[in-house]
Formats: C-alpha cells, structure tokens, sequence
C-alpha cells in the first residue's frame, strides 16, 4: 500500500462542464503520475510531476492540465469535458523499492462524460 | 508501432498449470521492467521488478527479461483460481516514464 487516494471514485458528468480529479499521497514522494485506461489502450501516460509546480506532458495530454500546488496532491482537470474523456484514471506515485524505481498506483476514477 | 506488445487473450488455463505471459518491445534503451497484475475494478498491483536482463523469482511467479531479443516473460507455476485477473507488463528507459502494455487477460479454472 503505497497510501495513494483518489477522489472521486466516481463521476457521471456533462460534455462541455469542467472536471476536476484529485491524488492524494501521504509518503511524500516526489514524483506523480496520470494515466487513462482504456480498452484496447493499456494505460497511457497524461501528465506527471517531478515536484510542487513542477509538471510535464505524457503521451496523451490534449484536453487535461495538472496542478501540483503541495508534494501530497496532484490535480487533473478536463477544462471542457468531452465523451471521449470518458475513461478510468489512475493517479500513481515512483517509490524506490529494492533499488528499482517502480509505480504504485491508486484505486481510480471511474469517469463517464455524457 | 507501439512501444509495447501484449496478447490480450483471453488465456483460460486449469488450476495447477504452469502460465506464460510475455511482452515485446521496440526500444532497445528500456532497462527497467515490470509486470502488474490487475483485479477488475481496481488499480493495478505492482507483481514483479527486474533491472536490465536476467531472471528474477518469487514464490509462484518469474520474471524474465531477454534484452538481446527484447521479450520479456512472466512464468507462474502452480497456478491458482486466486490468479486468475489481468496481467500488464511494463518498461522505463530512465525509471521515470514507463510505457505500459495493453494487458493480458487470464482465467484459472479451478
């Protein structure tokens, strides 16, 4: 347990409304991550932070932007919602397990955009 | 062509088989490499970690990494009804940014 939580668990929201998703860490760790899952997609990467206001883009980042304002919390907001935003997100945190950097991840937001 | 290849299955084995879940990859850089297992419904659950090539066991489960070929392999031995969920292999050149598989779906009949 990497101590990672997400709110909320679930969303049922409205194309065009904005969206905020939040991860929240207790470990202080300094990097954190976004991904969606989908079908047929895997996990793809959307944003990640390598500290407080310090954030970059993934694979997948057109439609969302981060906010990472304190090391525990990392932001992931859909500015203008869209169907296909609709999708499992995932928050995850890089912890130093046996001399590796590995990820851990949260129990996800289950987001459907009508 | 995607930086990682897995077969989705779905893969439908007995209890006690022996299981083999594999993963390629383009990159030749990647040297940090992973697998996760993955309950529906839930996130996905660090299982094994490997640096660069070589094997690596734990209990049931080992993992393999041939990076002459760039496969990577997930045996579990043994296998269980408990076992039975979606596997994700993935991989990190810098052990920052890791590219994830699609994931393989597995069945164990009890």
């Amino acid at each position: 347990d990497a101590g990672i939580t997400q709110s909320p668990r679930h969303k049922v929201t409205e194309t065009g409304t904005p969206v905020t998703l939040r991860c929240h860490q207790t470990e202080n760790h300094r990097y954190m991550y976004w991904y969606r899952q989908d079908p047929g997609h895997g996990l793809r990467l959307i944003h990640y932070s390598y500290g407080v206001k310090d954030t970059d883009k993934g694979e997948v980042s057109d439609g969302y932007s981060v906010s990472r304002s304190k090391t525990e919390d990392f932001l992931l907001t859909l500015e203008s919602a869209t169907s296909s935003q609709t999708s499992v997100y995932f928050c995850a945190i890089s912890k130093l397990a046996g001399g590796t950097d590995t990820q851990y991840f949260g129990p996800g937001t289950r987001l459907t955009v009508l | 062509q995607k930086e990682v290849e897995q077969d989705p299955g779905p893969l439908s084995v007995p209890e006690g088989a022996i299981v083999s879940l594999n993963c390629t990859y383009s990159n030749s850089a990647f040297q940090y490499f992973m697998w996760y297992r993955q309950y529906s419904r839930k996130g996905p659950e660090l299982l094994m970690y490997t640096y660069s090539s070589g094997n690596k066991e734990d209990g049931r489960f080992t993992a393999q990494v041939d990076k002459s070929s760039k496969y990577i392999s997930l045996f579990i031995r043994d296998s269980q009804p408990s076992d039975s969920a979606t596997y994700l292999c993935a991989m990190s050149e810098t052990g920052n940014q890791f590219y994830f598989g699609t994931g393989t779906s597995l069945t164990v009949i009890p």
